[in-house]
């Protein structure tokens, strides 16, 4: 079975802190993604990486960073949390040309 | 840009009873689309796919989608829901030459007895 592993399902953290969401898959998946869920909105894409060190900006990357320095991992960093990141993070990967994505269990994050 | 569009918040059904759930998409060319479902608690799962050809395609669990491109839809159906599938639909369309997918907003299923 694929399995895309986020490293916590639950976060709580102070505005201002330096918070690194971890993702890690096991298929030797070119593509890797963050989304953030938040009600009403649907998933959102903040980054996407294609191959290692390569990021390519998603729709609402403001506020937040990314890094791949292996294949399988793809962490999200947010440099400065802030009330209004509070929301479901959701990590994904697959190979390219659409086939299927498999996304991990999420993490909810909660800044306070 | 390509955008989804699910015009359904939320919808109950009875358990045994049929199933349409409305997804249109705004893209120029011909798009893929996807639909995924969402349990509670659960990550992302794909139920199905459309990339070309058979525009009524076949998914998991016992759903089907057909692509409309007339009416820019890829309404997701299933003739006979069961309570398990009391989840949130994500519609989805991707974009050629770029990998990045577009979600709508979401559909949440309720299933009364």
């Amino acid at each position: 079975d694929v399995k895309v592993t986020q490293s916590s399902r639950y976060l709580v953290k102070r505005t201002g802190e330096k918070v690194f969401l971890e993702c890690v898959q096991d298929m030797d998946h070119e593509n890797m993604f963050w989304y953030r869920q938040d009600p009403g909105l649907g998933l959102r894409l903040i980054y996407f990486s294609y191959d290692v060190k390569m990021k390519e900006k998603g729709d609402i990357p403001e506020g937040y960073s990314v890094s791949r320095e292996k294949k399988e991992r793809f962490s999200l960093i947010l440099e400065s949390a802030s009330t209004n990141q509070t929301s479901m993070y959701l990590c994904a990967s697959s190979l390219p040309h659409f086939s299927e994505a498999f996304f991990g269990q999420g993490t909810r994050l909660t800044v306070v | 840009a390509q955008s989804v569009t699910q015009p359904d918040i939320h919808i109950t059904v009875s358990e045994g009873a049929s199933l349409e759930l409305r997804c249109n998409y705004s893209y120029g060319a011909t798009p893929y689309l996807f639909w995924y479902v969402q349990s509670p608690g659960q990550g992302l799962q794909l139920l199905l796919k459309y990339f070309s050809g058979d525009t009524l395609v076949q998914g998991i669990k016992g759903f089907e989608a057909e692509f409309k491109r007339s009416q820019s839809s890829f309404n997701l159906r299933k003739p006979s829901v069961h309570w398990s599938d009391a989840a949130e639909y994500f519609c989805a369309v991707g974009a050629v030459g770029n990998e990045k997918l577009t979600f709508g907003t979401g559909t949440r299923l309720t299933i009364i007895p």
